[in-house]
């Protein structure tokens, strides 16, 4: 069975940078697209970005477009998010999840346990 | 983007009871809905997909059904373990988008 786990959150200054990290085991992962999707009290769940199985192709939402840059090493099973010019609303939740790869979109069957990133003086 | 609007918020439920999850949606989406159940402190779980297709080793007292804009997650015989936030999800068009979510708790 696949699984996915997150590391790097941590508490950060408003403005600065982090990067997250998720290690794959357990399926293919070459050919699958990732996403991160984060999860805070006041906006429940929110997807932020998805990478293709080649990482030919990304998806950012708005809240984050040109801010986090989404990235993918098919040799060491990592998908990472590179997060600068956080703001206090960045703090949230952050997971990783395998997600099918439609044309338009997909859905999520594996995810991480989150990592959690605080934007705070 | 797509709104995904949940209803109820909360359910308060007994054991033993079916209870019906709604989920409708901004813009028509064909079948391209999922839903997750969540419980506190865990990620995420998929549950259904392409509005109707149960997750191999999801029981069968989960369904889904629905199409177009209107959508609906029943749970038949409420077990324990359900207690729970489900969340739907579309994917029809980026931006990926869910639901607030509706939290099933105990009655």
């Amino acid at each position: 069975e696949g699984q996915l786990l997150e590391s790097g959150g941590g508490l950060v200054q408003p403005g600065g940078s982090l990067r997250l990290s998720c290690a794959a085991s357990g399926f293919a992962f070459v050919n699958d697209g990732m996403s991160w999707v984060r999860q805070s009290p006041g906006r429940g769940l929110e997807w932020i970005s998805f990478i293709s199985g080649r990482g030919d192709r990304t998806h950012y939402a708005d809240s984050v477009n040109g801010r986090f840059t989404i990235s993918k090493d098919n040799f060491k099973y990592t998908v990472d998010l590179q997060m600068s010019g956080l703001r206090a609303d960045d703090t949230a939740v952050y997971y990783c999840a395998k997600t099918y790869d439609y044309v338009s979109g997909g859905y999520s069957d594996i995810w991480g346990q989150g990592t959690l990133v605080t934007v705070s003086s | 983007d797509i709104v995904m609007t949940q209803s109820p918020a909360t359910l308060s439920v007994s054991p033993g009871e079916t209870v019906t999850l709604s989920c409708r949606t901004s813009q028509s989406i064909g079948s391209d809905v999922a839903w997750y159940k969540q419980k506190p402190g865990q990620a995420p779980r998929l549950l259904i997909y392409a509005a109707s297709s149960r997750v191999m080793g999801i029981p069968a007292r989960f369904s889904g059904s629905g199409s177009a804009s209107d959508f609906t997650l029943t749970i038949t015989s409420l077990q324990s373990e359900d207690y729970a936030v489900y969340f739907c999800q579309q994917y029809n068009r980026w931006p990926l988008t869910f639901g607030g979510g509706t939290k099933v708790e105990i009655k």
